[in-house]
């Protein structure tokens, strides 16, 4: 059975500091996806990895995939409040299973 | 282009009841998938269709179901409600299965 961690769960943080999300997944995949949601709001698609050393980057978010180490990183660079909401990592597995998804990360970001 | 619309937006049902919600992809997407998200459990999947065929489903019980049109719109249905079931659901669509699946709104389900 395929799980996705995510640390850490709540962080809270400055405007204007950097900081990283992990999500760990345990069996290979074909697919993994950062969505961000807002309280209340469905979720939006912030990134598609595909492969190993997979980076892509949009405003102040950054991920990362690692394949070997089955893990992604998404970086946060110089926060500012609008960049308060939930974070998931969900991975794609292949065949017909759907997403799994990490249980997100509840970012607040205070001025 | 319009994204994944969900109805209805908001339900409020009592214990044993069941309800439909409906799912309307994005144009050309074929692929729709479902999910449930709780505090509790958080996001798990519930199913998923392609060209009108369930490809698979989730751990959940038979008293969820769910179809797929010859328009690639979806339905799912619960029956016999819980309090439990009170949930957001998420409908997804993708032109293909698995590929960059696009969220919709939810449709925020209140069983009392």
């Amino acid at each position: 059975e395929l799980k996705v961690e995510q640390n850490p769960l709540f962080l809270s943080m400055q405007e204007g500091k950097n900081y990283t999300i992990y999500c760990n997944y345990s069996t290979t995949s074909d697919r993994l996806y950062w969505y961000r949601q807002d309280p209340g709001k469905s979720l939006e698609s912030l990134f598609v990895l595909l492969s190993n050393g997979a980076v892509k980057q949009e405003g102040r978010l950054m991920a990362s995939l690692d394949t070997k180490a089955r893990l992604s990183t998404l970086h946060i660079t110089a926060a500012v409040h609008d960049l308060s909401a939930t974070y998931f990592c969900a991975v794609d597995p292949g065949g017909a299973d759907g997403l799994t998804f990490g249980k997100g990360t509840h970012l607040i970001i205070q001025p | 282009k319009a994204g994944v619309t969900q109805t209805p937006r908001y339900l409020i049902k009592t214990r044993g009841q069941q309800v439909t919600l409906s799912c309307s992809p994005i144009s050309g997407h074929r692929s729709v998938s479902w999910y449930q998200q709780t505090p509790g459990q958080g996001l798990q999947f519930l199913f998923e269709y392609f060209s009108e065929t369930q490809r698979n489903k989730g751990n959940f019980p038979g008293r969820f179901s769910g179809r797929q049109f010859s328009n690639s719109r979806s339905e799912m249905n619960v029956s016999t409600l819980e309090l439990g079931d009170s949930a957001l659901y998420l409908c997804a669509s993708s032109l293909v299965p698995g590929v960059e699946p696009h969220f919709g709104p939810g449709t925020r389900l209140l069983v009392l």
